[in-house]
């Protein structure tokens, strides 16, 4: 059971609006920590696609975003397109465990 | 541009060290965190351990008797040593640079079987 709870899987249209959810406790997310996510196709290394709760590193799409309140973060993607079909994970950094910690993953199926 | 490549053997013994070194291209190993995260097949990512040049280390507690991770500036590559493995240890093994809240460069991974 991962310290991060995202939903297993979440679907949506092309063009449509998803937001994927990764819930934490008050020792990790709840403390201010920053909320990375990653994006990974199968039998790929993930990407980072956001870190720092809502930042994107240079080349991302701004069709994805990030945001973050209280013991929960949320990606949300835009224009959902058939490229985006992958599996999507949350970070952050447990200060009771001293420890990065993901989320379980959650697997995007664009219909 | 930074790469990373993962290398090690493919199969360990059960009970046996898994040794896997991660060699970093393209840029200097003396700055950012060095991790390892490995991913069982068909299940999610697992943070393993991060060393930081200046030589501080931080581990997974759930790992943490059996991983010892080092880095030798002088060949720009970093290093895990995973003792004791038993097939739950199976899984593709990354590694990764980042600073101290994320992970921005992976290798492509390498993939681990335990079994006799």
């Amino acid at each position: 059971q991962s310290v991060l709870t995202q939903p297993p899987s979440v679907s949506g249209a092309p063009g449509q609006r998803v937001t994927i959810s990764c819930t934490g406790s008050r020792s990790n997310i709840g403390t201010g920590q920053d909320v990375q996510w990653y994006q990974q196709f199968p039998g790929t290394a993930p990407k980072l696609l956001i870190y720092g709760d809502s930042d994107r590193p240079s080349g991302v799409p701004d069709r994805f975003s990030g945001s973050k309140s209280g013991t929960s973060a949320s990606l949300a993607i835009t224009g959902l397109q058939a490229e985006d079909e992958a599996d999507y994970y949350c970070q952050s950094y447990d200060s009771t465990l001293s420890a990065r910690v993901f989320g379980g993953g959650t697997k995007l199926t664009v219909l | 541009q930074v790469q990373l490549q993962e290398s090690g053997p493919g199969l360990v013994k059960p009970s046996e060290t898994l040794s896997l070194t991660c060699s970093v291209s393209g840029g200097s190993i003396s700055e950012y965190f060095w991790s390892w995260i490995r991913q069982p097949p068909g299940k999610g990512l697992e943070w393993i351990a991060y060393i930081h040049y200046s030589g501080n280390t931080n581990y997974n507690p759930s790992l943490k008797s059996r991983v010892t991770i080092s880095m030798d500036t002088s060949k720009n590559q970093f290093s895990l040593k995973l003792s004791s493995v038993t097939a739950a240890d199976t899984a593709v093994y990354y590694c990764a640079r980042g600073v101290l809240t994320d992970m921005d460069v992976w290798g492509k991974g390498t993939s681990v079987t335990v079994s006799s």
